[in-house]
Parts: C-alpha cells; sequence; structure tokens
C-alpha cells in the first residue's frame, strides 16, 4: 500500500518552460514534506521542504504547493534547465516517525534544449 | 566538510550469504538512516541509528541489522541473503538536536549497489 504516490513515472519539458511534478499522499498524519532530486549514480538530494502549516515554500525557481483537503503537493520549476534533467522523488514524514522519510517512486524529468 | 560516502560501490553476492556494507556520515552528523531502493522505486527505510542505537525500523527482517560507532559511521548487515535484496542501499546522514527539535534534512551518500544471484 503506497502511501506516497507519484502517478506520473516521466515528464518531458522543453527548455524554459515550467516543470510541475506532482505527488499524492494518504496518510493524513503526514506533516512535513519533501522534494529530493537523484542523478545517475548519485544519492539522492535534498530539494526543497514544506511543512503542513504552509500552502506554499519558494527558493529560486523551485516552488512546492500543498493541498492539505486533497492529500497533494506538486513541484513547479520555472523556467526549466537541460541540468535540471534527474528523477525527482517526493517524501513525507510525521512527528512521530522521527527523522525517517516514506519516498514516492519517482518521477523521471527530461528537460529538452 | 566531506559528504557522506559508502562503500563498496558494488557487490554481488550468492543466496545465503551475508553482506556487510558501509556508511561514514557527514562530518557533524549524529544520525544515519538506511534505505533500500529497488529497481523502479523510492528509497524505503530500512532504520535509524542515533548514538550508537536502533533509532526507528522499518517493515524489514530482522536478518536485517545494523550498528553505529562513536564516530558516527554505520553498517548495514544483511543475512540470509534473498534475491529480492537486490537493490541500492543508500545511507543518509543528519543532524539530530534535542528531542521536539525540527526535522532536518537527510543527506545521502551515492550508495551500494548489491546483487544477490
Amino acid at each position: 500500500d503506497q502511501q506516497v504516490k507519484q502517478n506520473s513515472p516521466s515528464l518531458s519539458v522543453q527548455e524554459g518552460r515550467i516543470s510541475i511534478l506532482n505527488c499524492d499522499y494518504t496518510n493524513s498524519m503526514f506533516d512535513y514534506f519533501l522534494w529530493y532530486k537523484k542523478y545517475p549514480a548519485e544519492g539522492p538530494t535534498f530539494l526543497i521542504s514544506i511543512s503542513s502549516i504552509k500552502d506554499k515554500n519558494e527558493d529560486g525557481r523551485f516552488t512546492v504547493f500543498l493541498n492539505k483537503s486533497a492529500k497533494h503537493l506538486s513541484l513547479h520549476i520555472v523556467p526549466s534547465q537541460p541540468g535540471d534533467s534527474a528523477v525527482y522523488f517526493c517524501a513525507a514524514s510525521f512527528y512521530n516517525y522521527g527523522q525517517n522519510f516514506v519516498f514516492g517512486p519517482g518521477t523521471r524529468l527530461s528537460v529538452l534544449p | 566538510e566531506t559528504g557522506v560516502t559508502q562503500s563498496p560501490t558494488h557487490l554481488i553476492k550468492t543466496r545465503g550469504q551475508q553482506v556487510t556494507l558501509r556508511c561514514s556520515s557527514q562530518s557533524g552528523h549524529n544520525t544515519v538512516s538506511w534505505y533500500q531502493q529497488a529497481l523502479g522505486q523510492g528509497p524505503q527505510f530500512i532504520f535509524q541509528y542515533y548514538r550508537e542505537e536502533e533509532n526507528g525500523r522499518g517493515n524489514f527482517p530482522p536478518r536485517f541489522s545494523g550498528l553505529q560507532f562513536p564516530n558516527y559511521s554505520s553498517e548495514l548487515n544483511v543475512n540470509a541473503l534473498e534475491l529480492d535484496d537486490s537493490a541500492l542501499y543508500l545511507c543518509a546522514s543528519s543532524l539530530k538536536g534535542p528531542a521536539g527539535g525540527r526535522r532536518n534534512e537527510q543527506f545521502f551518500g551515492p550508495g551500494t549497489r548489491l546483487t544477490v544471484l
């Protein structure tokens, strides 16, 4: 039973356009969400996070939106660059779970020049 | 500041054997978590070590065990290997504050690719 879902295994976007990656979760106890980016042969690297007390968090070209009622979050990348091509994982946590996260299966983003 | 390192990079074992994977945490970090990432899936939490004690465990059988050393490095041991244990094993380090402190992001190593034949 997947608690964190990323229903799009892959996404292709033209350079300079917006990339939108989606994530859904089922456990209403989750109160902290993160996005990680992973290049081949490297470990995941932290990108951006959001607490459930917020509905938006922005960091440069990256913005994460949280819709708690829909149990949905999304990552927007504007503008998309070829170096953004990677696998993006959505992860969720709740306070009693400590610092450990439940990861989604990932979405492979390809930014085309 | 050195990042998280893992060894070995790749490993091939046969079913029934035992394996030990190693992780050196990032400088200044006191907590290590281990994840298993099967092909096409996201990382799945195995367990976490904080101050040399297990501090949370995912849905993995007891043949998955670990250690954390005084220098905060860590080992993951898997006994009686099964074919389904073939995966990328990721180690992540973080700095855990006082009880109730805020959660910090985890810094991942590059992983050890384990193949069980």
